[in-house]
């Protein structure tokens, strides 16, 4: 298995909803990343779990709330979001530890906050 | 000013063409060039990636990296349809990555 899967493929969510992303991969990899893309923009990183541990937080809001329940298994909890988060959230792995230069992602997830 | 500069383009060129797309970057901590190649609605998929300076070459793609101007290159040779995507360069090192913009390339039949 050579690919990072994510689910849902679309979620449109209101404003007082919860709601969890899902990443997950079989590759052995040890880091897992999350980023936000708007359209026409590059990926923007949001965290990084290196060993299951939390890494980096490029300082996102709270309502933001990543999850590394083991080495395959990412998630990342949305709690009162606005309209501005809607956003194709990506998730990538790579192989040891936290390096840019060889991540896979994943298709992402595609959200709309109404 | 970006620490990544890529000129979004569009970029339309026949099929059979030669394409090139560029980036440059001011960051000097910069050891490792990426390029992305994301279809619509897709996710970005690694392409190649060069480690400091020179070229790197994978079938039609060849990757070129001048540390020196601070300035990295993809070619595409005998472009095809199917190469129409956004190619987004990155680059990391001393703990960070950035992503350029993007340039968005239509190859047509």
């Amino acid at each position: 298995d050579t690919e990072v899967t994510q689910t849902p493929k679309h979620l449109v969510m209101g404003m007082t909803n919860k709601k969890s992303l899902k990443c997950e991969q079989h590759m052995g990899h040890r880091a897992m990343y999350w980023y936000k893309q708007k359209a026409k923009k590059p990926p923007e990183l949001m965290f990084v779990y290196s060993y299951e541990k939390l890494s980096i937080n490029e300082s996102v809001p709270s309502r933001f709330s990543p999850e590394c329940p083991n080495s395959s298994l990412l998630n990342l909890h949305l709690h009162a979001l606005q309209p501005e988060d809607s956003a194709l959230y990506l998730c990538a792995s790579s192989q040891t530890g936290v390096s840019y230069n060889e991540q896979f992602f994943g298709p992402g997830t595609r959200l709309t906050v109404l | 000013q970006k620490e990544v500069e890529q000129d979004p383009g569009p970029l339309s060129v026949p099929e059979g063409a030669i394409v090139s797309l560029n980036c440059t970057y001011s960051n000097s901590a910069f050891q490792y060039f990426m390029w992305y190649r994301q279809y619509s609605r897709k996710g970005p998929e690694l392409l190649m990636y060069t480690y400091s300076s020179g070229n790197k070459e994978d079938g039609r793609f060849t990757a070129q990296v001048d540390k020196s101007s601070k300035y990295i290159s993809l070619f595409i040779r005998d472009s095809q349809p199917s190469d129409s995507a956004t190619y987004l360069c990155a680059m990391s090192g001393g703990g960070k990555s950035t992503f350029g913009d993007g340039t968005t390339l239509t190859v047509k039949p």
